[in-house]
């Protein structure tokens, strides 16, 4: 069974960078069936998309996150990352690691636990 | 891009039958993935490929996809039924998935 565990700060000053890592275990992020990504929800909102990457070493991003977003794969420690730059209040959310299943259609069947992010001095 | 209309709320008694509704152009032509999450969790896969449910999802969760609509069905509605309700669909056009707003359901 596959697990998908986000860690990193809680709390980032505005400005700053915000840096999370997903930990995957029970399945290798280098497998051709998935891609490997992050998914955001404000406080009391929706979902919203924020990059995936594919172990050939593609990657895609939301557009109007993608001047501040990268993601980053680490296949020898199993390990997803994340860095948004230039953070700001708009940024405060609960941070996804997902799974997305490439099967048959493009769906997430596996989601992480979440982490929440705050922006604030 | 592709846009996913859902409505914002959607109440229904105990023992009934919910109906989520997920508008999008010709969305008939497009795979429909509906998510689940209950306060302080992840989203869960109910229902995926617009009919399909994972392994431990009830029956009483099915989906259809039809014209420019998308529903997600729930019979025999219990209290832990009560959540939000996100419908998602995958544009081949910029390589990301789209999600609708969500749709909380209020079990009376």
């Amino acid at each position: 069974q596959v697990q998908l565990q986000e860690s990193g700060p809680g709390l980032v000053k505005p400005s700053e960078t915000l840096a999370l890592t997903c930990t995957v275990s029970g399945d290798s992020i280098r497998g051709s069936d998935f891609f490997w990504g992050w998914i955001r929800q404000p406080p009391g909102r929706g979902l919203e998309f924020i990059g995936s990457t594919y172990y050939s070493g593609s990657f895609s991003y939301n557009s109007s996150l993608e001047s501040r977003v990268a993601i980053s794969v680490d296949t020898s420690r199993n390990h997803l990352s994340l860095r948004v730059t230039s953070v700001t209040a708009a940024d405060t959310a609960i941070y996804y690691c997902a799974r997305v299943s490439l099967t048959t259609d493009y769906y997430i069947d596996n989601w992480g636990r979440g982490t929440l992010v705050t922006v604030s001095s | 891009s592709y846009v996913l209309s859902q409505p914002p709320s959607v109440s229904v008694a105990t023992g009934k039958t919910a109906r989520l509704t997920c508008a999008g152009n010709n969305i008939e032509r497009k795979s429909v993935h509906w998510y689940q999450q209950k306060p302080g969790l992840a989203p869960v896969l109910v229902v995926y490929d617009d009919t399909d449910r994972p392994s431990g999802i009830p029956e009483r969760f099915s989906g259809s996809n039809s014209g420019n609509t998308a529903t997600l069905t729930i019979s025999r509605v219990g209290a832990g039924d009560e959540a939000d309700y996100y419908c998602q669909v995958w544009d081949s056009d910029t390589d990301q998935p789209v999600f609708g707003g969500g749709t909380k359901l209020t079990v009376l």
